[in-house]
């Protein structure tokens, strides 16, 4: 099925440890953003890209790292794992400039403990 | 850089009844304004849109509108049923812009 799927759904880590959310789409999109969400905080913007081989920051990067090798990826690196990191993370992607709205993956539930 | 209120951040209604949530973005700039439905569980899921140089849109049951002199636009969903029930975001962009800018949600009930 078209759409944006990321792994994994669910992820525990102990402070300190590394990994990698995984995002990825098949819609030819453009535009590709990873967003956290966080009770009463809506979704706030974590790092984004406009193309292969462009990344930007948004506006809560620190303690993240992204790159954008393919169209179709954009994995999220965390590099040391910290509790205020405890959150849902959604990649989102669309087409590019235009008036576009996103189409959000299912999101990847983490907690560090 | 732009930031999105929105209110209320919890509404339950009847029914039937009408539901309005309202934003207001800061960025003059901004001239695109995408509202979501996200369910438990799942990923926001686009509804409607509107393009600052539209005023109002409707589709079915929904309808948004848009001030730009006061930078400010709703979400207006008539004959509310059960399956309403979700969190609504509403989101600004600028002109040419990369970043969607997110309010912080609404959650809405619908009482049967």
């Amino acid at each position: 099925n078209a759409g944006v799927t990321q792994t994994p759904k669910f992820q525990v880590l102990k402070t300190g440890q590394s990994m990698t959310l995984q995002c990825a789409q098949d819609m030819n999109h453009e535009y590709m953003s990873w967003y956290r969400q966080d009770p009463g905080m809506g979704l706030r913007l974590i790092h984004y890209s406009v193309g292969a081989g462009i990344t930007d920051q948004g506006e809560v990067p620190n303690g993240y790292n992204v790159s954008r090798s393919t169209t179709e990826d954009f994995p999220l690196r965390l590099l040391s794992a910290a509790p205020s990191q405890t959150s849902v993370y959604f990649c989102a992607s669309s087409f590019g400039q235009g008036y576009y709205g996103y189409t959000f993956g299912s999101g990847t539930r983490l907690t560090v403990v | 850089g732009e930031n999105v209120e929105q209110h209320p951040s919890t509404l339950s209604v009847q029914e039937g009844d009408s539901a309005v949530i309202k934003c207001t973005y800061s960025d003059s700039a901004s001239n695109y304004f995408p509202w979501y439905k996200q369910e438990l569980g799942k990923g926001p899921q686009l509804i409607i849109d509107i393009r600052s140089n539209v005023g109002e849109k409707k589709d079915q049951r929904i309808a948004v509108t848009l001030n730009k002199t006061a930078k400010h636009f709703s979400l207006h969903i008539t004959e509310t049923q059960p399956e309403d029930s979700a969190v609504y975001f509403c989101a600004a962009r600028e002109t040419g812009g990369f970043k969607t800018i997110f309010g912080a949600g609404t959650r809405l009930f619908v009482k049967a």
